[in-house]
């Protein structure tokens, strides 16, 4: 089965900028996707197609992706911004969605 | 607007069946894939389920696969999933999902989420 790994936390001040990264096996050879999820809440789609973002979410949020790394980036983080962050990607091989172990994003 | 609302959770015992249901609104549902996703706690995102916009393709994850099945009723804009089986590690909060495309080929990813519904499974 395909696996995704991201750190378990990432820590940032407010102002700074907070990169979380997703790794997979050639995971540039397909798309990746990242929610926020914040708890008791539902996912929110942040990033999609590896670096687009829905209309609603700040251009604050961005995304890439290369070889075997994908990785999003908040810029200029907020409080509000602090949350759990997921990457996905659908795997074709076995036509089953994965998700990364997910990272907990904390504003100091 | 999007909305999602899932509802069936409950505490349940271990080797029974329950059935979970999304009732949707505020989009055309029956051009959309759907998915059923699964928070376990203290654990991280699971996807469970897909079923494609016109209930034809399926597609499970290995620890449902056999056990739950996921279906849709596009006349009622409702998706469901029965849960057969059932065992403690299935004890989570369980995420009905709108998809972006109509069928996950080669690449999906869900725009839109409700809030849960919590199943618990224990004796």
């Amino acid at each position: 089965s395909y696996v995704l790994t991201q750190p378990p936390s990432v820590s940032v001040a407010p102002g700074q900028t907070a990169t979380i990264s997703c790794g997979g096996d050639n995971i540039g050879g397909v798309h990746v996707h990242w929610y926020q999820h914040k708890s008791g809440q539902a996912p929110v789609l942040v990033v999609f197609d590896d670096y687009d973002r829905p209309s609603d979410i700040p251009e604050r949020f961005s995304g890439s992706n290369s070889g075997n790394t994908a990785t999003l980036t908040i810029s200029r983080v907020e409080a509000g911004d602090e949350a759990d962050y997921y990457c996905q990607v659908w795997h074709s091989g076995s036509a089953h969605r994965v998700f990364g172990g997910g990272t907990k994003l904390t504003v100091l | 607007q999007v909305e999602l609302v899932e509802s069936g959770g409950g505490v349940v015992l271990p080797g029974t069946s329950q059935r979970l249901s999304c009732a949707a609104s505020g989009f055309n549902f029956n051009l959309y894939a759907l998915h059923w996703v699964r928070q376990a706690p203290g654990k991280g995102l699971e996807w469970v389920a897909v079923t494609s916009y016109d209930g034809t393709e399926t597609y499970y994850a290995d620890s449902v696969k056999g056990r739950f099945t996921i279906s849709r009723d596009n006349s009622m804009n409702t998706l469901f999933l029965q849960m057969n089986s059932l065992r403690v590690e299935d004890t989570a909060i369980y995420f009905c999902a709108k998809d972006a495309v109509t069928h996950c080929g080669g690449n999906c990813y869900s725009d839109y989420w409700g809030q849960g519904t919590l199943l618990t499974v224990s004796s």
